[in-house]
């Protein structure tokens, strides 16, 4: 079993949807969690990080941690065309030196 | 400014032949990190370093693989005698400093094709 697992997709939801993307982990030394958006043929690139318990809201994108359950979220109001990309969770213990990323999800966003 | 730039962005080689992969960092930056992804296995962690210094080489899948920095800079992946599962996208990222709080960024990638 991976240490984190994340639905693959393909999700396709129509334009103005809520996207809800998630992860699940089993390493409880994962404590700092990001979300990466990785268009087709570039490199990932940082949405969201966050440290604690909670929800954090940037723009359109909230970003949710339940380490009780090891479970994260990323959700996306409004959803735009140009939203569609893979979208992957990572994390990291305190060190912080390597990420550990879920395999991905790709989401496409149909105008 | 400038990104993490990767080259060569393709290559083509022969199994058994050796390769070499190049990353730029962002200027400044004192963490390098190395990363591959691939169809079944995602994005795994490779190697990090912090200056010139690699603390952790548990990552690199085996003793094929080799890394180096020189001058807290450019940054060099030599995979020997390839295999074909070494076909993959080989991805670098950098930090301005070392740990958790600081953001990876990564480059575009160099997609490595064994045949």
């Amino acid at each position: 079993q991976k240490e984190v697992e994340q639905d693959p997709g393909p999700l396709s939801v129509p334009e103005g949807a809520i996207v809800s993307l998630n992860c699940t982990y089993s390493n409880s030394a994962f404590q700092y969690f990001m979300w990466y958006r990785q268009y087709s043929r570039k490199g990932p690139e940082l949405l969201m990080y966050t440290y604690s318990s909670g929800n954090k809201e940037d723009g359109r994108f909230t970003a949710q941690v339940d380490k009780s359950s090891k479970y994260i979220s990323l959700f996306i109001r409004d959803s735009q065309p140009s939203d569609s990309a893979t979208y992957l969770c990572a994390m990291s213990d305190m060190a912080g030196n390597m990420l550990t990323f879920g395999g991905g999800t790709r989401l496409m966003v149909k105008p | 400014g400038a990104g993490v730039s990767q080259s060569p962005s393709n290559k083509v080689t022969e199994k058994g032949k050796d390769v070499e992969l190049r990353c730029d960092p962002i200027s400044g930056h004192t963490a390098l990190y190395w990363y591959r992804q691939s169809l079944g296995q995602g994005l795994e962690f490779l190697i990090y370093f912090q200056g010139n210094s690699a603390p952790d080489k548990s990552g690199l899948p085996s003793d094929r693989f080799s890394a180096e920095r020189t001058g807290g800079s450019v940054s060099t992946l030599t995979i020997q005698r390839t295999q074909q599962e070494d076909s993959a996208v080989y991805l670098c990222a950098s930090s301005l400093g070392q740990g958790a709080l600081e953001t990876q960024y990564f480059g575009p990638g160099t997609r490595l094709l064994v045949l």
